[in-house]
Order: C-alpha cells, then structure tokens, then sequence
C-alpha cells in the first residue's frame, strides 16, 4: 500500500531563519501532493501544492521542492515566524481519485 | 465565502452506542471525504461521497458508514462504538475531487470521546 513519511517528527528554528520540513512518498503512481498546517485545535489548512509535472513551486514564504527520482518532497518555510509553529503533514493522491494519504507529520516549533 | 463547518466539536459516548456527525461543505463543491485522526495513526482516509453515492472507501470496518445530501450536506455515523474510535474526525471538501489539483480544504473537526 502507499505510504507517506516524515524524516523528522519535531523541528525547533529560530525566529527569522529558514525552516525545511521533508517527506518521502512510496507510490510512483501519485501525481498531486499538498502541504497541509495544522494547528492545535483546528483542522489542516491547505498551504501549498505541487503537481507531478512540476519540481518546484513558490507561494508567498513558501515553496515546495518535488523530486520525483527519489520519491521526496520538502517544504521550505523563509522567514520563519512564530505563527508558523505548527503540525505540517504532507499528503499525496493519485490521479482520479481524490483519497489524500498522509505523512505522520512534522511539528514544527519557533524559539522567539 | 464560508469555510467547511463541521457539527457538534465536541462528542462524549460511551461504548456501545452510535454517533453521527454533520458536515457542511464550502458552498458549489460536490465532494465531501472524512478522516480520522488519532495520535497512533495520523490522519486516515474513511470515505467519500459525491453527488450522494459513496464514490471511495478506506480500511474501516462496516460500523463507520456515510451519507450525502443533495445540498451535498454529508453525515458519517459510528455504530456500536468502541474506545479506540476516539478521535478527531475531519471532513473535507472539494469541487469535483477527481480532478488532478482539486484542492481538499478541512473543516475543524469533531473531537469524539468514547468512554
């Protein structure tokens, strides 16, 4: 079956440097992958995605690295402020269906 | 333009009985999924449903089944509950779901404590 999974469970970074949150997916058959923040108490919330024809794509602080050779995904946060600490999971789907599987996920925490 | 809501946010049961849960898509999206999450294993996939039929399925027993409106409203129900069914469970929703960047966005979820 597929699955998707975090390097790191936890990630402490200070205040304006840059956070890098990584994950690695198994089936070569998903073609959609999304990074989702979760914060205590409240459902993900959609930050970014990538489509499989892509290698990079940039949002506001944002940007997501997609290396499909390695089955690898990264999450890069710049500026990383305190509102950013957070749970980020990633999540994958292949095309047609609309199942999203799920990293375990990366807290992610920012020392002031 | 409203986001998903999910109701009630807080559920106590004890074992043995049902439970049902509402959600509310974001107004014209067509596809509503649920997840569980717990701390053991993260965020699963349960089911989803569009335009009123269950159109996926995950690994959960007969006991968590759903249903879908035709305002695509859509409720989940938990028969005879166990404690292990303890967990956020969080609805998503889409416009049409399949396709490739159909983008799912999260309700806040409902905590069930089963006892």
């Amino acid at each position: 079956g597929e699955s998707v999974g975090l390097h790191l469970p936890t990630l402490s970074v200070q205040e304006g440097d840059n956070s890098i949150i990584n994950c690695a997916y198994s089936n070569s058959a998903s073609d959609y992958f999304i990074w989702y923040k979760q914060e205590s108490g409240k459902g993900p919330q959609f930050i970014i995605d990538i489509r499989s024809n892509m290698d990079k794509r940039q949002g506001q602080r944002v940007t997501v690295l997609l290396n499909k050779t390695v089955k690898h995904l990264s999450l890069q946060i710049a500026a990383t402020q305190p509102g950013d600490s957070a749970v980020y999971f990633c999540a994958e789907k292949e095309a047609g269906a609309n199942n999203l599987f799920f990293g375990t996920g990366t807290r992610l925490t920012v020392i002031p | 333009k409203a986001g998903v809501t999910q109701t009630p946010r807080y559920l106590i049961k004890t074992r043995g009985q049902q439970v049902t849960l509402s959600c509310s898509p974001i107004s014209g999206h067509r596809s509503v999924s649920w997840y569980q999450q717990t701390p053991g294993q993260g965020l699963q996939f349960l089911f989803e449903y569009f335009s009123e039929t269950q159109r996926n399925k995950g690994n959960f027993p007969g006991r968590f089944s759903g249903r879908q409106f035709s305002n695509s409203r859509s409720e989940m129900n938990v028969s005879t509950l166990e404690l292990g069914d303890s967990a956020l469970y969080l609805c998503a929703s889409s416009l049409i779901g399949t396709s490739g960047t159909d983008t799912q966005y999260f309700g806040p979820g409902t905590r069930l404590t089963v006892l």
